[in-house]
């Protein structure tokens, strides 16, 4: 079964409204998680690293203020998508490094249509 | 340089030919690599990992490490229209994950 789980799958939202995608670690703690986006036929991108505790760590290019990363458990971490417009529409995906951090597990994904 | 490089294709392969992927690492450092599947609109699946030189055989997957070289690949045996996806490799330096652009197989029946 999934050992990191995304929600929503789905989300459409207007445009200048925040979503909020919730990404959860299940069975095992993740000090460290990552939020890649995905626009379609095209490769993952990096956005950011969240660490529990801390603040994000964001790729160069990407807005910290728009995209506001929570890490407040050693099993949740939260992307929000702030006053969202139609090109913020994608595939989000995170992931989290496994026990022992010898792998990646990734989330199911999130598709973002902003409207 | 990039820290993996992968061509990003597409390959096209008939069924129950042999698929062969391949995957270059920029780091001599790299300690362990990975294969990943997505199908299109799906997130990224582990397909499996290698950390030695050598083969490693899961099913109709074989993956091969040569550290010398700095090169991973994949093999996919009895190649199926259900394989046709997006491989990503992934390699972990020093903790840190690095992941390829990905190569699109499709399988044709």
């Amino acid at each position: 079964g999934a050992v990191v789980s995304q929600h929503p799958s789905w989300v459409i939202c207007k445009s200048g409204t925040s979503v909020k995608i919730e990404c959860r670690s299940l069975d095992f703690q993740a000090t460290t998680m990552f939020w890649y986006r995905q626009f379609p036929k095209q490769s993952l991108m990096l956005m950011a690293t969240s660490n529990e505790g801390s603040k994000a760590t964001y790729e160069q290019g990407v807005e910290k203020d728009k995209f506001l990363i929570n890490h407040a458990s050693l099993t949740l971490s939260t992307l929000t998508v702030t006053s969202a417009h139609p090109e913020d529409s994608s595939f989000y995906i995170c992931s989290a490094p496994g026990q022992g951090g010898n792998t990646i597990y990734f989330g199911e994904g999130s598709w973002l249509t902003v409207v | 340089q990039k820290e993996v490089e992968q061509n990003s294709g597409p390959l096209s392969v008939p069924e129950g030919a042999i698929a062969s992927l391949n995957c270059t690492y920029s780091d001599r450092g790299s300690q362990s690599f990975f294969w990943y599947r997505q199908y299109s609109g799906k997130s990224p699946e582990l397909i499996m990992f290698i950390y030695s030189n050598g083969d490693k055989e899961d099913g109709r997957f074989t993956a091969q490490l040569n550290k010398a070289s700095q090169y991973v690949s994949l093999l996919i045996r009895d190649s199926q229209p259900s394989d046709s996806a997006t491989y990503l490799c992934a390699v972990n330096t020093r903790g840190q994950f690095y992941f390829g652009t990905g190569t699109s197989l499709t399988v044709i029946p």
